[in-house]
């Protein structure tokens, strides 16, 4: 299995423009995680999907941050307008379950996003 | 509610000591327990997980976590440290009585293994 696979690796864009953030899961996972980590706020939760659909968004930011899920096998984060303080390592994860629990959760390598 | 504490930010251990990185939990619940590593410029990675049975619990790397519930602990570790063993270490814990699919990072521990 190739694991969790996000793109791009690195991506620097100039403040008010859009930044699209990609991830595909793990086969057969049916939650998907974002996530934001930085020095100063530690690994963050910004939102999780089940079987497609948004569980919980109460970690996204604010209005600019947009995630959507449209099949099993791909997820995309939107930031719009981007600002310099969303710089940051983003991380999609998956995770397996059983009877509707998560287990552990499987980290793609994750997005450097800079915003000049 | 859930949540998870891990009270040290650092720690260092000479190689070929035995290493310990502390994690507390609190939970309505029952636990699940979860340890990850980060290395530098990676995703984490899953290490072990305790659900139910047996309070030892083995993973990668020679890693092991002791579940301990009148202390509400998961402490990770491991008989000999390996320079190798130097990175960010993550305790998560999600309470199953909560049917939730999220689990609640610690803030990290960074290890450091000399040589």
């Amino acid at each position: 299995d190739a694991g969790v696979i996000q793109s791009p690796r690195h991506e620097v864009t100039e403040m008010g423009q859009e930044v699209t953030l990609r991830c595909k899961p793990i086969s057969g996972h049916d939650y998907l995680f974002w996530y934001r980590q930085t020095m100063m706020r530690g690994l963050e939760l910004l939102i999780y999907f089940n079987n497609n659909v948004p569980i919980d968004d109460s970690g996204m930011p604010e209005d600019r941050f947009s995630a959507k899920m449209p099949n099993a096998s791909f997820s995309t984060l939107k930031i719009q307008p981007s600002e310099p303080r969303d710089s940051a390592v983003y991380f999609c994860a998956s995770s397996p379950s059983s009877q509707g629990n998560s287990y552990e959760q499987y980290f793609g390598p994750g997005t450097r996003l800079t915003v000049t | 509610a859930q949540s998870v504490a891990q009270p040290e930010d650092q720690v260092n251990v000479a190689e070929g000591n035995p290493l310990t990185v502390k994690c507390t939990y609190s939970v309505s619940g029952n636990p699940y327990l979860f340890w990850y590593v980060q290395y530098p410029n990676r995703g984490l990675q899953f290490l072990l997980k305790y659900i139910t049975g047996d309070n030892l619990v083995k993973g990668s790397y020679g890693f092991e976590a002791e579940f301990n519930k009148s202390q509400t602990s998961f402490h990770l570790k491991k008989p000999s440290a390996l320079v190798s063993d130097s990175a960010l270490y993550f305790c998560a814990v999600r309470d199953h009585n909560t049917n939730a699919g999220k689990s609640t990072f610690g803030d990290g521990t960074t290890l450091t293994v000399k040589p």
